[in-house]
């Protein structure tokens, strides 16, 4: 149980275009979803949370018009990297919990690698 | 953003042999979670840790909660080439409002066959 689904995978995009990432919960409903960044070789930053039918939280640095995030249903959470630059390469990764709770442990999608060119 | 400090950042150790790895805080924390990362991949949950002292058992890994509740540790027994990858030690800090966690810088893992 507890199944986070990314989509897609990977992705190239010209510098100036913009890309959009799902994250899924495949067999509970969330909520809420994290939305997290890693660069190569470092650990996993926390960017937003993203909040089911209200807006984003957004950590302190991450500009929210750079990365809309929409949770639009139980089930589902986009991320859209817009205006893409090559320094917004790198590795997105949504994590979720079937409930919320303090005995609630995250569980993540298999993340999706995003070069800009 | 804050992070924890987990060390040893990297280790190469010897198949058949133990690990050993863990993760401090200046503050305390409500919950440890530890991850496993395999290149290319999302994190997968390993243990969860949610009371002062506890101590949980996967397989051949174990995870305590530290007494002072600052810290966690991990420990792999008889090592095995697949054990291989970065772990990952995340908290959740006792102020936190919601339920974000903070992760760990990493530990490297290589088994040497």
């Amino acid at each position: 149980g507890a199944v986070v689904s990314q989509h897609p995978s990977w992705v190239i995009c010209k510098s100036g275009t913009s890309v959009k990432i799902e994250c899924r919960s495949l067999d509970f409903q969330a909520t809420t979803m994290f939305w997290y960044r890693q660069f190569p070789k470092q650990s996993l930053m926390l960017m937003a949370t993203s909040n089911e039918g209200s807006k984003a939280t957004y950590e302190q640095g991450v500009e929210k018009d750079k990365f809309l995030i929409n949770h639009a249903s139980l089930t589902l959470s986009t991320l859209t990297v817009t205006s893409a630059h090559p320094e917004d390469s790198s590795f997105y990764i949504c994590s979720a919990s079937p409930f919320l709770g303090p005995d609630s442990p995250l569980h993540f999608g298999n993340g999706t690698r995003l070069t800009v060119t | 953003g804050q992070q924890l400090n987990q060390s040893p950042q990297s280790m190469f150790i010897q198949e058949g042999e133990d690990v050993s790895m863990n993760c401090t805080s200046s503050s305390i924390f409500n919950t440890w979670l530890w991850y496993k990362q395999d290149p290319g991949e999302g994190p997968v949950l390993l243990i969860a840790l949610y009371k002062a002292g506890e101590l949980t058992s996967n397989g051949r890994l174990t995870a305590q909660f530290g007494i002072t509740r600052k810290d966690s540790f991990l420990n792999i027994s008889a090592s095995i080439p697949s054990d291989v990858g970065i772990y990952f030690c995340a908290g959740r800090p006792r102020t936190s409002g919601t339920y974000k966690y903070i992760f760990g810088t990493g530990t490297r893992l290589k088994v040497l066959a």
